[in-house]
């Protein structure tokens, strides 16, 4: 199988938090894991890639300063949203891929996701 | 850059046959893939296409032409639990599994 565990499922908190999002692949190893957002009424779009043991690689537009990602080891990232904001507010998926390994045929495995809400 | 581009939203019928669009434009190719997701809830994986053709499985398939960069899925016997956003999304050689997600089509079942 290859099962991902996002952690928390929801969180609410006061404007200038930070947050910081856990994503666990439970039994694999996730050499890759992506970190997505989706505001309602709209599709998955990526934010960063993390590669175990090196820097993510953000897309066009999002802060690396704001989004922090680690992925420190093979079963585990990190994605921390420093001082959360309203506009934060949002859903926020990681997945967990190995290339080169599909496990039926899927080449990302989700997390839950995690909706954030900033007050 | 890439293009996916699906309809925003479409209505069907219980019981009816819906099929769902995407084209995209994109280099290196290397597969394409459909999700369906209920709001507040990660994607599921529907339906892979890597080759030209027909793919079925139970009351949805999936079909490929490389050549135009077209893509649909077929939902048959429409119940009401279909009703959700189904996302294509197509993946590229190079990589290292990294997808870029369509526009998404929101189905509404209806009785």
């Amino acid at each position: 199988g290859a099962v991902v565990s996002q952690h928390p499922s929801r969180v609410i908190c006061k404007s200038g938090t930070s947050v910081k999002i856990e994503c666990r692949s439970l039994d694999f190893q996730a050499t890759t894991m992506f970190w997505y957002r989706q505001f309602p009424k709209q599709s998955l779009m990526l934010m960063a890639t993390s590669n175990e043991g090196s820097k993510a690689t953000y897309e066009q537009g999002v802060e690396k300063d704001k989004f922090l990602i680690n992925h420190a080891s093979l079963t585990l990232s990190t994605l921390t949203v420093t001082s959360a904001h309203p506009e934060d507010s949002s859903f926020y998926i990681c997945s967990a891929a190995t290339p080169g390994r599909r496990v039926g045929n899927q080449p990302q495995h989700f997390g839950d996701g995690t909706r954030l809400s900033i007050l | 850059g890439q293009n996916i581009d699906q309809p925003t939203e479409m209505t069907a019928t219980e019981g009816a046959i819906v099929q769902i669009n995407c084209t995209y434009q994109t280099s290196g190719f290397n597969g394409l893939f459909w999700y369906q997701q209920h709001a507040g809830e990660a994607p599921t994986f529907l339906s892979y296409n890597v080759l030209d053709g027909l793919e079925e499985k139970g009351r949805f398939s999936s079909f490929l032409s490389r050549s135009k960069g077209y893509s649909y899925l077929l939902l048959k016997e429409l119940q009401m639990k279909d009703s959700a956003s189904y996302l294509c999304a197509v993946l590229n050689t190079g990589t290292a599994s990294k997808l870029t997600f369509g526009t998404g089509t929101r189905l509404q079942v209806t009785l």
